[in-house]
């Protein structure tokens, strides 16, 4: 089966500039999350959707992050405006609704954004 | 709040030997799952193990096997025979049922040939 896609993989902009990071679960999977991941940090989660639904996005900082999920199905991710601190891989990851909790995240490549 | 703890920023291995890598945890909560995340240089993250703390028995994958131990709150991964292949970062993890996963920082795993 195919996996997890995300585009693009790298993207270079300038502080105060627009970005968006595109994602396409795995077929069937009802769960998508959005991961930052600073250099040398685990991932943190920004945003966890059940279908197009918010399921948590505690840690998303909505002045300048947003995301969607239309159809359920593929995610885009947005930052607008950039900061210094916004450098980082971006992970989505998509995961089957499971049993109690144990279902397992699939990760895509990741995009390695750079904010000058 | 739950918090992972990954005290080996680095550890290296010889090839074929065998190798532990340490991770503690905090919560409060008696139900959760931990894993052992593997991403190598191409930042692909996979699933290494899992293991559900209800269960007493520590999980075994192949040459990957966990120490569980509840009590102590630590969750550490052993590699037996190391091989080239397992040279990556090691990200354990933590989830209460249906919310989202905390990950410790990582540890950077060297196997020398």
């Amino acid at each position: 089966e195919a996996g997890v896609a995300q585009s693009p993989r790298y993207k270079i902009i300038e502080k105060r500039q627009s970005v968006a990071f595109w994602c396409n679960p795995i077929s069937g999977h009802a769960t998508l999350y959005w991961y930052q991941q600073i250099l040398g940090q685990g991932p943190k989660l920004l945003i966890q959707f059940q279908n197009n639904g918010v399921v948590d996005d505690s840690q998303l900082p909505k002045d300048r992050f947003s995301a969607e999920r239309l159809k359920g199905v593929d995610s885009t991710l947005k930052i607008q405006p950039a900061k210094l601190e916004d450098s980082a891989v971006y992970l989505c990851a998509s995961s089957v609704p499971g049993l109690a909790g144990i279902s397992e995240q699939f990760f895509g490549p990741g995009t390695r954004l750079t904010v000058l | 709040a739950q918090t992972v703890t990954q005290s080996q920023p680095e550890m290296s291995v010889q090839e074929a030997e065998t190798v532990t890598l340490s991770c503690t945890y905090d919560t409060s909560e008696s139900d959760y799952y931990l894993f052992w995340y593997k991403q190598p240089p191409s930042r692909q993250m996979i699933l290494v193990i899992r293991q559900e703390a209800y269960k007493q028995q520590n999980a075994t994958e192949n040459r990957f096997s966990v120490n569980f131990q509840k009590a102590a709150k630590s969750f550490s991964l052993k590699i037996s025979d190391s091989q080239l292949g397992d040279a990556a970062m090691y990200f354990c993890a933590y989830r209460i049922t249906g919310n989202q996963f905390y990950f410790g920082t990582g540890t950077s795993l060297t196997v020398i040939p």
